[in-house]
């Protein structure tokens, strides 16, 4: 079993739909992010929680909202997609900050908003 | 403006033959960097690292070589097996703050 959960896999919709991509993890990390990949940007953060009270904007957080609803799940919304949201998206976890504690990331969520 | 910039997309090289992936950056705070590893339909995985005090950290066939001055890291992978074929990522961070990942660097490995 994975670690790092991502559903769905994969989802389709439509511009002005709201639409929740979900995390959840087995590893007892305290720290989660949620990254989006496009095609030569490399992975982008949007959103981290250091622990269940603390919510912290990203790079690029406009548009999107988090929600941490225990230690081990921390879910990634699109109130109203539009088409450069098209992407692919990664939930991360990591035990602290420091150098030795890189990230552990799940296996993605690829989005297309038509 | 991107900090962190992996100017190959792509690189081919035979097997057993050494890969070399660069990455330049533009932020003098960065005092950390991480290589991540990317193949299809998984997420990155942490791959090996190098501290700012450092200029070469080596683990089995992967060197990581760190240049301050220049601003410039690489990557060496000796030799190259097939199973090396993948994305990778370079991903320096500044004390406190998060990772910055580079654009990738699409390596295959022809056997």
């Amino acid at each position: 079993d994975a670690d790092v959960t991502q559903t769905p896999r994969n989802r389709i919709t439509k511009t002005g739909k709201r639409i929740m991509l979900e995390c959840s993890q087995t590893k007892g990390h305290d720290r989660m992010y949620w990254y989006r990949q496009d095609p030569g940007l490399g992975l982008r953060l949007i959103y981290y929680s250091f622990d269940v009270k603390d919510i912290n904007k990203g790079e690029i957080s406009d548009g999107y909202s988090v929600s941490r609803q225990a230690q081990a799940k921390f879910s990634l919304s699109l109130e109203s997609a539009i088409p450069n949201q098209t992407a692919l998206y990664f939930c991360a976890t990591s035990e602290g900050q420091g150098p030795n504690s890189p990230l552990h990331f799940g296996n993605g969520t690829r989005l297309t908003v038509t | 403006d991107q900090q962190v910039k992996q100017n190959s997309p792509s690189l081919s090289v035979q097997e057993g033959r050494i890969s070399i992936l660069n990455c330049d950056y533009t932020n003098s705070m960065f005092d950390y960097f991480l290589w991540y590893k990317k193949y299809p339909a998984e997420g990155p995985t942490f791959l090996i690292s190098i501290s700012s005090i450092k200029d070469k950290n080596e683990d089995g066939r992967f060197t990581v070589f760190l240049n301050k001055s220049a601003k410039h890291l690489s990557l060496h992978i000796v030799p190259s097996q097939p199973g090396d074929s993948a994305v990778y990522f370079c991903a320096p961070k500044a004390a406190g703050n998060k990772l910055t990942f580079g654009g990738g660097t699409r390596v295959l490995v022809k056997p």
